[in-house]
């Protein structure tokens, strides 16, 4: 039961243009949406996030767009430069009401061209 | 600060054998979670601790274990390996920020091959 959705496995983009990553979630009982990138040989690394009950945040050239009627959001990079090219994975995270802490359910992710 | 280390970085093993993976998180993190990732398939949770304690645990089979010491590091456990179990294991710890996010912090993954 895949809960979080990246159907793109691959994106390639001119520099400068506008990179957008697509991903989609069935359980609307998620508090965040988080974006990681990852290069090679390394692990994810945080990116930026959107709580639930927001619909954009923007840090810089990332902006994160959620729809929540559509269960959707998206990640912007404007303009997208060669060093963005890596994977891109997006994740859901749900607090738990009884142990607490957190479960993050990651996305399949996307791997981005940037051409130079 | 030290990120996320995670030893060995690659580990080749055969089918049958166990093999056990460390991790130590960023000093003053309390919560280490385990990851296993294959092509087309993402980031799938293995199991969360905290303060010495599994948390939170995902779909795999109890041939994986971890535990986690009073120091916050922790070790991954596989026993009688399979084919399938080849993969990149990352570790993370994380911190709740004050908007409540709770953000991860990975280490660079062991990359395991089982023959």
């Amino acid at each position: 039961d895949q809960q979080v959705k990246q159907n793109s496995p691959s994106l390639s983009v001119q520099e400068g243009r506008i990179s957008i990553l697509n991903c989609d979630y069935t359980n609307s009982m998620f508090d965040y949406f988080l974006w990681y990138k990852k290069y090679p040989a390394e692990g994810p690394t945080f990116l930026i996030s959107i709580s639930s009950i927001k619909d954009k945040n923007e840090d810089g050239r990332f902006t994160v767009f959620l729809n929540k009627s559509a269960k959707h959001l998206s990640l912007h990079i404007v303009p997208s430069q060669p060093g963005d090219s890596a994977v891109y994975f997006c994740a859901a995270s749900l607090k738990y009401r009884g142990t607490g802490g957190f479960k993050t359910i990651f996305g399949a992710g996307t791997r981005l061209f940037v051409k130079a | 600060k030290a990120g996320v280390t995670q030893t060995p970085r690659y580990l080749i093993k055969t089918r049958g054998q166990q093999v056990t993976l460390s991790c130590s998180p960023i000093s003053g993190h309390r919560s280490v979670s385990w990851y296993q990732q294959t092509p087309g398939q993402g980031l799938q949770f293995l199991f969360e601790y905290f303060s010495e304690t599994q948390r939170n645990k995902g779909n795999f089979p109890g041939r994986f274990s971890g535990r986690q010491f009073s120091n916050s590091r922790s070790e991954m456990n596989v026993s009688t390996l399979e084919l399938g179990d080849s993969a990149l294991y990352l570790c993370a710890s994380s911190l709740v920020t004050g908007s409540g996010v709770n953000e991860q912090f990975f280490g660079p993954g062991t990359r395991l091959t089982v023959l």
